[in-house]
């Protein structure tokens, strides 16, 4: 079973540059998460889909982040312009959709995530 | 505001003995709680869910608790293993919320 695939692995870029995430979920799972970790902030979650519609983006940082599910099977995560202060650990996440719509309480399955170093 | 705490960023303990990690929340009614496990330069994995109205679930050598009156959760490894050493993270749900929050997370370390 595939899990969630996450690329790259590994980013450095410098500052300005624009950067692009990409995630494949579990085929099947409907719900998909974009989470930011970072030492001194743990694990948030920025943004997550239902059915590839975004559902709540208020944990995105700024508008120079933006996201998107243009299918049932990617997901992107773009930063522009990149900043020193975006460096961390971005995670993809996907899931299925229990009782109760888009409120899941199904397990998450994480990607291993992309470091992304912005110098 | 909600607050998720965990207890003691690092934990040690011998292997064989129980392993015991607190997640104690504030300013929230969750509904349920997930456990994941994470490990170095990996993304977590769910281990279990537990229900508020569930006060204990096993999974092997695993065992969770929920106490919402002490708003509490108490997750246990029995006869823990070097393998086991981890960082642990809790995530309460609430419906409102409509999604997980995650603790800062508690690395624990078995000695062998």
């Amino acid at each position: 079973d595939a899990g969630v695939i996450q690329s790259p692995r590994h980013e450095v870029t410098e500052m300005g540059q624009e950067v692009t995430l990409r995630c494949k979920p579990i085929s099947g799972h409907n719900s998909l998460f974009w989470y930011r970790q970072t030492m001194m902030r743990g694990l948030e979650l920025l943004i997550y889909f239902n059915n590839n519609v975004p559902i709540d983006d208020s944990g995105m940082p700024e508008d120079r982040f933006s996201a998107k599910m243009p299918n049932a099977s990617f997901s992107t995560l773009k930063i522009q312009p990149s900043e020193p202060r975006d460096s961390a650990v971005y995670f993809c996440a996907s899931s299925s959709t229990g009782t109760g719509g888009v409120y899941s309480n199904q397990p998450q399955h994480f990607g291993d995530g992309t470091r992304l170093s912005i110098l | 505001s909600q607050k998720i705490e965990q207890n003691s960023e690092a934990l040690n303990i011998q292997e064989g003995k129980t392993a015991t990690l607190t997640c104690n929340y504030t300013n929230y009614s969750p509904a349920y709680l997930q456990w994941y496990r994470q490990d170095p330069g990996r993304g977590p994995v769910f281990l279990l869910l537990i229900r508020e109205n569930e006060k204990e679930k096993r999974k092997e050598r695993l065992k969770v608790t929920f106490d919402t009156t002490l708003k509490q959760s108490l997750f246990h490894i029995t006869a823990s293993q070097p393998a086991d050493s981890a960082t642990y993270l809790c995530a309460p749900i609430s419906g409102s919320a409509r999604q997980l929050t995650f603790g800062s997370g508690t690395q624990l370390t078995v000695l062998p």
